[in-house]
């Protein structure tokens, strides 16, 4: 049971547009998302996180939405730039499972000049 | 500030053969992760420590050992390392919990 679900394999998009990447989750009592970075040979990054008391968390160009009633979660990017080619990680954790994170499977961005 | 230090970087072993990973952190970090990393699959969670001298079963345990018994090392170790445990091995630390983890550059091992 994958309690945490990214459901897009892959995501290619061109430069200077939105990239929408999308995270479902089962559990309602994860109170706390995150969102990691990944390049190719490094540990996954940091960017963006979001508690549930809100519904937007924005920083640059990056914005997280959750949708708690739905169970999901988004994370935009504007612009786009091929730099942002990576594999993205959602994450979700809370009291549930002794705190511990459950990370999705990531979707792969590609950003085309 | 290194952050989160992984030794080695590769490693390939025959099966039946034991290692041991090493990760180390700089940031006086109380919680520590070991997770791998399938291809096509997220980070599970094999081994996590909530502070020196503790550790506790992730999602996937079977066949791994861990240590802390210092608060800036968590080692992870294959006793007996089988084919199926050929994956890469992630290791991250978090001065809360749950809370936003740091990583290591990732050990990748081949079991043959």
């Amino acid at each position: 049971d994958q309690q945490v679900k990214q459901n897009s394999p892959s995501l290619s998009v061109q430069e200077g547009r939105i990239s929408i990447l999308n995270c479902d989750y089962t559990n309602s009592m994860f109170d706390y998302f995150l969102w990691y970075k990944k390049y190719p040979a490094e540990g996954p990054t940091f960017l963006i996180s979001i508690s549930s008391i809100k519904d937007k968390n924005e920083d640059g160009r990056f914005t997280v939405f959750l949708n708690k009633s739905a169970k999901h979660l988004s994370l935009h990017i504007v612009p786009s730039q091929p730099g942002d080619s990576a594999v993205y990680f959602c994450a979700a954790s809370g009291n549930t499972n002794a705190g511990k994170s459950t990370f999705g499977d990531g979707t792969t961005l590609t950003v085309k000049p | 500030n290194a952050g989160v230090t992984q030794t080695p970087k590769f490693r390939v072993l025959k099966t039946g053969q034991s290692m041991t990973l090493l990760c180390a952190q700089d940031m006086n970090h109380e919680y520590m992760y070991w997770y791998r990393q399938d291809p096509g699959m997220g980070l599970r969670l094999i081994h996590y420590s909530v502070g020196e001298g503790t550790t506790a079963k992730g999602e996937v345990p079977d066949g791994y050992n861990v240590s802390r018994l210092k608060k800036q090392n968590f080692l992870l170790g294959l006793e007996s390392a089988a084919p199926s445990q050929t994956s890469v091995y992630f290791c991250a630390s978090s001065s809360t919990h749950p809370g936003l983890e740091f990583f290591g550059p990732g050990t990748r091992l081949t079991v043959l």
